[in-house]
């Protein structure tokens, strides 16, 4: 199993460019979530889903946007690029729900000038 | 947004010392407890998931505990070796299990040899 997948590793984006950030498990998990990791911040949530055609907003979800067509796919688009989404992008995984143990991506390094 | 509070933020052990760490979270809709082992340049690794009152865990020399009444848990190293140095995270479930987790900031250890 390759576990959880993302791409791009690292991004450059423009101001006010668009792009989508890929994640992909091959676990069969129901589960997967989307967060971003900043300085003095730790883990903050963007989207959730928990299955196929049903995502819904965690902490810091402005900006972004997500659909889960699949159980495998779970991508997150940003609509208008800003500053402010610099970050590390993880995308995680879990079996059902939160409670079972998550398993990380490898991250997204994004810089937004 | 209910806070996941953890101390201390850093911690500064000698090798073979043993030592702990708190993790403070809202008691009440608690669903579960997670922690993860976060080295630099890698994404967080699941250590344990823990979801009843009175839950105890272990994995090698590392044991948490859970006191979901009071809102808090604690993780112990016992023994601590170079490789144990890394960040640790606590994520606090609630609601039915369909939510997202919130994460804590992390405790930051570095074991001294």
């Amino acid at each position: 199993n390759a576990g959880v997948t993302q791409t791009p590793k690292f991004q450059v984006l423009k101001t006010g460019q668009s792009m989508t950030l890929q994640c992909a498990q091959d676990m069969n998990h129901e589960y997967m979530s989307w967060y971003r990791q900043d300085p003095g911040m730790g883990l903050r949530l963007i989207h959730y889903s928990v299955g196929a055609g049903i995502t819904d907003q965690g902490e810091v979800p402005n900006g972004y946007n997500v659909s889960r067509s699949t159980t495998e796919d779970f991508p997150l688009r940003l609509l208008s690029a800003a500053p402010s989404q610099t970050s590390v992008y993880f995308c995680a995984s879990s079996y059902l729900s939160m409670g079972y143990e998550q398993y990380f991506g490898p991250g997204t390094r994004l810089t937004v000038t | 947004i209910l806070n996941v509070e953890q101390s201390p933020q850093s911690l500064h052990v000698q090798e073979g010392d043993s030592t702990n760490f708190t993790c403070s979270f809202p008691s009440s809709n608690f669903y579960a407890l997670h922690w993860y082992r976060w080295e630099t340049a890698k994404s967080p690794e699941a250590l344990f998931v823990m979801t009843l009152n009175g839950d105890e865990k272990k994995k090698g020399r590392i044991s948490a505990t859970l006191n979901t009444k009071e809102g808090y848990s604690y993780l112990y190293i016992k023994g601590s070796q170079p490789e144990d140095s890394a960040t640790y995270l606590c994520a606090w479930g609630s609601g039915g299990g369909a939510d997202g987790l919130t994460f804590g900031k992390g405790t930051h250890l570095i074991i001294q040899p």
